[in-house]
């Protein structure tokens, strides 16, 4: 059963628009969520995380918003740029499952920015 | 630079062969992970380890075996009884041994069996 959920496949904007990419989760016991950055070919890198005592962690142009009680989450990235195009995973955890070593990943969405 | 090396970054194989992807990581972390991923299935846990000498099974586990006799390498065999083996192959590694902090991806290993 998928733990984490990334129901947009693709998504596409108009570059200098704002993206955003959607999460949910159905393990209450998560909290810590990550974003992760993959490019064809590549591995994926780190983007962007938050813990589930925020509800919003901002980097740059890259924000992440969390909503507990809907198990939801979502990336928006303001502007959007071409070089932002890649697939976008969302992961969740859980730091109190000691001895776990895991990370819940959703399928992905695949974001194209549009010069 | 401190990083994960996988390789090779193609391989073809036979039905019925074994093959080996290797991960080395020189960034001195404790766990590490291999991980698969296929189209529109995300990424999905092999085995991880979080010590020397010792590995966990993870979601599909299945015709792998890994081994971790050193720290910073954590190769991975395909076996023949995996079913499906053609898929792209990811190893990751983690600072601690709990369940903090980022994944540190490698570049993949692409397995293509004809």
């Amino acid at each position: 059963d998928q733990q984490v959920k990334q129901n947009s496949p693709s998504l596409s904007v108009q570059e200098g628009r704002i993206s955003i990419l959607n999460c949910d989760y159905t393990n209450s016991m998560f909290d810590y969520f990550l974003w992760y950055k993959k490019y064809p070919a590549e591995g994926p890198t780190f983007l962007i995380s938050i813990s589930s005592i925020k509800d919003k962690n901002e980097d740059g142009r890259f924000t992440v918003f969390l909503n507990k009680s809907a198990k939801h989450l979502s990336l928006h990235i303001v502007p959007s740029q071409p070089g932002d195009s890649a697939v976008y995973f969302c992961a969740a955890s859980s730091r109190r499952k000691t001895g776990a070593n895991n990370l819940f990943f959703g399928t992905g969405t695949r974001l194209t920015v549009i010069p | 630079d401190g990083g994960i090396t996988q390789s090779p970054k193609y391989l073809f194989r036979k039905e019925g062969q074994n093959v080996t992807l290797s991960c080395e990581q020189n960034l001195n972390h404790d766990a590490m992970y291999w991980y698969r991923q296929d189209p529109g299935q995300g990424l999905r846990l092999i085995y991880y380890s979080q010590i020397v000498n010792d590995f966990q099974k993870g979601d599909i586990a299945e015709g792998y075996s890994v081994s971790r006799e050193k720290k910073e390498s954590f190769p991975l065999t395909v076996t023949s009884a995996q079913k499906n083996p053609t898929a792209f192959y990811l190893c990751a590694s983690r600072a601690g041994r709990t369940n903090t902090g980022e994944l540190f991806f490698g570049e993949g290993s692409r397995l293509t069996v004809l």
